[in-house]
């Protein structure tokens, strides 16, 4: 069964500070991950999306790296925010000879909280 | 100014009622699709659309139906027979689920209550 699993579940950081969230996956096979960011009450924000041939991807203060050895990734945010306070989502896509299947698995999520 | 809107932002529903959320994009894509946000869960995919008149049942459609009779259209209408239907849906479109790097771009959602 395809999973994508989080962690930490939450996290509570000063503003200014740096943090990283994972992800890690058992989605076979294998076409592309992405994290999306959703502010409370709604729609997700798509941050990054890597393939298999990609190892890291950088948005802003976002920063995503993938190894598909191990299937993990992480989310890397640098001197955070007070708007950077959401969920984090990791999302996986199966897929195979450079097409996506289309079906999504989502992790559950990471929730961020940035104190001044 | 391109996006997907989603009607209404809240909806309180009786039991044994029928309701239908609405979902509409303007960006020209192909795809569309419904998810259930519960929370501490990840979204799951009720139902999705790959062209106007086709769609085919997610992992939950049990107690949903949709329909897709415009390219810019997909509304969802939970029924009486889904048994827990208090939830967050998303709506979500994208150029093509073929796509590899497709990225799929989601509404503001619709908060359904069960009284």
């Amino acid at each position: 069964k395809n999973q994508v699993e989080q962690s930490p579940q939450s996290l509570i950081i000063l503003e200014g500070k740096n943090c990283t969230l994972q992800c890690n996956y058992t989605v076979s096979p294998f076409s592309n991950l992405r994290w999306y960011k959703q502010d409370t009450g709604r729609g997700p924000v798509s941050l990054t999306i890597m393939t298999f041939s990609e190892n890291t991807k950088s948005n802003g203060r976002y920063t995503a790296t993938l190894d598909a050895d191990t299937k993990q990734s992480s989310l890397h945010i640098t001197a955070s925010q007070l708007s950077d306070s959401a969920s984090y989502i990791c999302v996986v896509s199966a897929g195979a000879g450079g097409t996506s299947y289309g079906k999504l698995t989502f992790g559950q999520g990471t929730i961020l909280t940035v104190h001044p | 100014d391109g996006g997907i809107t989603q009607s209404p932002k809240y909806l309180f529903r009786k039991e044994g009622q029928n309701v239908t959320l609405s979902c509409e994009q303007n960006l020209n894509h192909d795809a569309m699709y419904w998810y259930r946000q519960d929370p501490g869960q990840g979204l799951r995919l009720i139902y999705y659309s790959q062209i106007v008149n086709d769609f085919q049942k997610g992992d939950i459609a049990e107690g949903y139906s949709v329909s897709r009779e415009k390219k810019e259209s997909f509304p969802l209408t939970v029924t009486s027979a889904q048994k827990n239907p208090t939830a967050f849906y998303l709506c979500a479109s994208s150029i093509a689920v073929w796509k590899i790097t497709d990225t799929q771009y989601f509404g503001p959602g619709t908060r359904l209550t069960v009284l």
